[in-house]
């Protein structure tokens, strides 16, 4: 099962400018995590930010966390033609649960 | 960095057919594997969960007798699609959890062709 939305479900936008993705889950969580994949290919990790957590950063990369919320948000600034991917959240429960997804947020940067 | 093999990468199959996909964690061990399956712009569905040494969990709506899972060492871990039909045509990807840490690794994925 998928534990939630993302949205917007695809985003275009010029190269130079901001994306921002939204995440939403329904269940408590050991950590969200997202993902990023190109067409046909396997994914790359992006960023892990635990629940006790609000904000990350990883370069261009800004992760935010508001669990009273069951929401994240992935904001890339200054958007390359090569961050054209489909992105996707992935949460994570205790022990041994597996990474549930979101149904992912396909960006296109236009040069 | 923990690396997971996945083989193969891709396969093309005739309808009737059995597939057998292997996952393996190179240089680390995993108590538990996850396979997931990913149709054309959707997101990743998990299929089932393998643990070593004991019988795989199944999501609802996966057929255990479709999809064998085998995990019979701490490495490796096997999905074989049995009597293959196009509808089964799908990229399957396997990702292995790190023994006592909270880390997921994933397999570059297999495609599946069936025609």
């Amino acid at each position: 099962s998928q534990q939630g939305e993302e949205d917007p479900q695809a985003l275009s936008i010029q190269e130079g400018e901001n994306a921002t993705m939204n995440c939403s889950y329904k269940t408590s969580i050991n950590n969200l995590q997202w993902y990023r994949q190109n067409s046909g290919r396997g994914l790359v990790h992006l960023i892990l930010i635990r629940s006790n957590e609000r904000e990350k950063h990883s370069g261009r990369l800004r992760v935010t966390l508001d669990t009273s919320k069951k929401s994240s948000s992935l904001l890339i600034t200054a958007s390359r033609a090569a961050d054209t991917a489909s992105y996707f959240c992935a949460t994570d429960g205790s022990g041994n649960t597996p990474l549930v997804f979101g149904k992912g947020t396909r960006l296109s940067v236009i040069a | 960095g923990a690396v997971v093999s996945q083989h193969p990468s891709w396969v093309i199959c005739k309808s009737g057919t059995s597939v057998k996909i292997e996952c393996r964690s190179l240089d680390f061990q995993a108590t538990t594997m996850f396979w997931y399956r990913q149709f054309p712009k959707q997101s990743l569905m998990l299929m089932a969960t393998s643990n070593e040494g004991s019988k795989a969990t199944y999501e609802q709506g996966v057929e255990k007798d479709k999809f064998l899972i085998n995990h019979a060492s701490l490495t490796l871990s096997t999905l074989t699609v049995t009597s293959a039909h196009p509808e089964d045509s799908s990229f399957y990807i396997c990702s292995a959890k790190r023994t006592a840490t909270d880390t997921q690794y994933f397999g570059p994925g297999t495609r599946l062709t069936v025609l």
